[in-house]
């Protein structure tokens, strides 16, 4: 099992690019999220996803798309991106229901110019 | 709406003393509470979960509904346990987890 996987590692973006994220798990996890984690202020919630098909916003969702085509990816979109996106974002996945330890990626490190 | 709220930004002892990270919430349902710890260079990972009583690498919670506190101890800390500490709340349903800020910690030689 490789886990939960994202790509890239590293990314450096202009202000207005846009890009995806890609997030991979082979658990069979039917719970799918993303946070971005910046100093001081924890992780924080993005998209969050219950299955195929089925998405829905967290805490700071604006700027970013997501979609659930299959139960073993979730790629995040980010449309234009602005220097307040800069951050470390990370993926992560768990069984749903009474399951409670969601499993994390390595994380993807963000710099927008 | 939920909330988790941990105090210290940064917490620094030397090895052998104990240690404790705190951890306060807010949530009107009956919570889960967890820690996750993030050691350099390596993936956030689940160190304890407050309904499972278990010590972990000799690590202890106790979660505290009438304080509605959560605060993660050891008596003994030692290097290998420098790192992020985050706590983190799941509601009643659902997979959803609200995390809090984070905890730096630092155990000097």
């Amino acid at each position: 099992n490789a886990g939960v996987t994202q790509t890239p590692k590293f990314q450096v973006l202009k202000t207005g690019q846009s890009m995806t994220l890609q997030c991979a798990q082979d658990m069979n996890h039917e719970y799918m999220s993303w946070y971005r984690q910046d100093p001081g202020m924890g992780l924080r919630l993005i998209h969050y996803s219950v299955g195929a098909g089925i998405t829905d916003q967290g805490e700071v969702p604006n700027g970013y798309n997501v979609s659930r085509s299959t139960t073993e990816d979730f790629p995040l979109r980010l449309l234009s991106a602005a220097p307040s996106q800069t951050s470390v974002y990370f993926c992560a996945s768990s069984f749903g229901g009474s399951s409670y330890e969601q499993y994390f990626g390595p994380g993807t490190r963000l710099t927008v110019t | 709406a939920q909330r988790v709220t941990q105090p210290e930004k940064l917490l620094s002892v030397f090895k052998g003393a104990p240690v404790e990270l705190k951890c306060n919430y807010s949530y009107s349902g009956s919570p889960e509470l967890f820690w996750y710890v993030q050691y350099s260079r390596q993936r956030l990972q689940l160190l304890l979960r407050h309904i499972s009583r278990e010590s972990i690498k000799g690590f202890t919670a106790d979660l505290n509904k009438g304080e509605t506190s959560f605060h993660l101890k050891k008596p003994f800390a030692q290097e290998e346990d420098s790192a992020m500490y985050y706590c983190a709340l799941r509601q009643t349903s659902g997979s959803r987890l609200t995390f809090g800020e984070g905890t730096q910690l630092t155990v000097n030689p």
